[in-house]
């Protein structure tokens, strides 16, 4: 079992240009959570998502930021016109669980997206 | 929503000894409470983890506490190692989505 897998591990992007992060979840598993960690912070949750479905998207801001998870291929977070806030680390992580009970996360290595 | 606090921040300690990181929750509906351990540069990865029937569990050198009167719970290591060194970060779920502490920056020095 390859694990959770995130590419790529490092983005550089100019400010206004567009960022596409993917995330593969673990075999077996139909939940992918996606979470942004900036430096001296926690975890924030941003948007859990089934295949074909957002969850629930509470943590994501409104504009510029948009998740989607195909029914084929990997879960895709997407950062329209990046501005130098978006600068942070972000993981992914996948669950087996169903909805409704809460089960161990794994996580990805992470993108570490750099807005210049 | 669910509000976790964590601390402290940092834990600096000597090899050999005891650390413990507190966090407090807020909402009472959460049932599960796991801890990651993040190494730099690395993803998170799950270290222990307790459901809301069961007041303790450990694993070697690693225990975890839950108090959900009082709504907190606790990471015990024992016999600290220069490797335990690393961001430990609690969380607390109560449907399914775990909200996790800011982190506690724990180095072991030899």
């Amino acid at each position: 079992n390859a694990g959770v897998m995130q590419n790529p591990r490092h983005l550089v992007r100019r400010r206004g240009q567009e960022a596409r992060l993917r995330c593969s979840p673990m075999k077996g598993h139909s939940h992918v959570y996606w979470y942004r960690q900036l430096p001296e912070e926690g975890l924030k949750f941003m948007v859990y998502l089934q295949k074909e479905n957002i969850i629930d998207e509470s943590g994501m801001p409104k504009e510029r930021f948009s998740a989607e998870f195909p029914k084929e291929g990997p879960s895709i977070l997407r950062i329209q016109q990046v501005v130098r806030g978006d600068s942070a680390a972000y993981f992914c992580a996948s669950s087996p669980a169903d909805r409704g009970r809460n089960e161990k996360l794994f996580f990805g290595s992470g993108t570490q997206l750099s807005v210049l | 929503g669910e509000n976790v606090e964590q601390h402290p921040s940092t834990l600096s300690v000597q090899e050999g000894d005891s650390a413990v990181i507190k966090c407090t929750y807020s909402d009472s509906a959460s049932n599960y409470f796991p801890w990651y351990k993040q190494e730099l540069g690395k993803r998170p990865q799950l270290i222990i983890d307790i459901r809301s029937n069961v007041g303790e569990k450990k694993d070697q050198r690693i225990a975890v506490t839950l108090n959900k009167t009082a709504k907190h719970f606790s990471l015990h290591i024992t016999e600290t190692q220069p490797e335990d060194s690393a961001v430990y970060f609690c969380a607390a779920g109560g449907s399914y989505i775990p909200t996790f502490g800011r982190g506690t920056s724990l180095i072991v020095h030899p």
